[in-house]
């Protein structure tokens, strides 16, 4: 089974500067890739997805994450962040033909202004 | 509207007591998965159903029970709720046309056991 792992439980970072959350996944093949975020009190809501081709993905609010087979990973970046960002971050993986999303712990993000 | 919905939002109960959480979607997907979030531990994976008549356990399905009633209406139960349960649940869709296994969220209901 494909697993998960986000280094970071809690990240703090100055309004307007850069961001970049970790995620490591384990899976023998190319999986696929989902980072989704959750604002307090709200449902997870889909940032960016990778399937295939362009290893750079862009996705909403400014988001976005590089896949990297050789380090088994799917870092999401934003180069400015803004209050709003505050949030907790998910990083999933799945496995083609198996319907099922594993979750990483999840890492918090803080922005001070 | 939301296209998933979850019901109730907030529950508080006793131990020993069942309850069900209710979701429906009005997304015309077919697959649907309860899951439960704890801090520190993400997402779990309780339940999932691909059609109605399929229904298959996750990772951590002991202590509690799904029924799909309809393509749109996946309830999760909890025969005897005790307070290791309290948690926040989520009920999830997928459509099996992308074939990605893509998540598409409710809200949530938080549950408290006493």
């Amino acid at each position: 089974a494909q697993s998960v792992t986000q280094p970071d439980i809690h990240i703090t970072v100055s309004e307007g500067a850069s961001l970049e959350l970790r995620c490591n996944y384990s899976y023998g093949a190319t999986p696929y890739l989902f980072w989704y975020v959750q604002s307090p009190g709200q449902g997870l809501q889909l940032l960016l997805k990778y399937f295939s081709g362009d290893t750079l993905v862009q996705g909403i609010k400014g988001f976005e994450a590089e896949f990297k087979r050789s380090q088994s990973s799917f870092n999401l970046r934003k180069p400015s962040v803004h209050w709003s960002d505050a949030a907790e971050y998910f990083c999933a993986v799945g496995r083609p033909g198996d319907y099922k999303l594993s979750f990483g712990a999840g890492t918090t993000v803080t922005v001070r202004a | 509207d939301a296209d998933v919905t979850q019901t109730p939002r907030n529950r508080i109960t006793k131990t020993g007591k069942r309850i069900m959480l209710e979701c429906s979607q009005t997304k015309g997907h077919d697959r649907m998965y309860w899951y439960r979030q704890d801090p520190g531990l993400g997402l779990r994976l309780i339940y999932y159903s691909f059609d109605v008549k399929d229904i298959n356990k996750g990772e951590i399905s002991d202590g509690y029970s799904v029924s799909r009633q309809a393509q749109a209406k996946f309830s999760l139960s909890l025969e005897s709720a005790i307070p290791n349960q309290t948690a926040l649940y989520f009920c999830a869709t997928s459509d099996l046309r992308t074939g990605t296994g893509e998540l598409f969220f409710g809200e949530g209901s938080r549950l408290t056991v006493l």
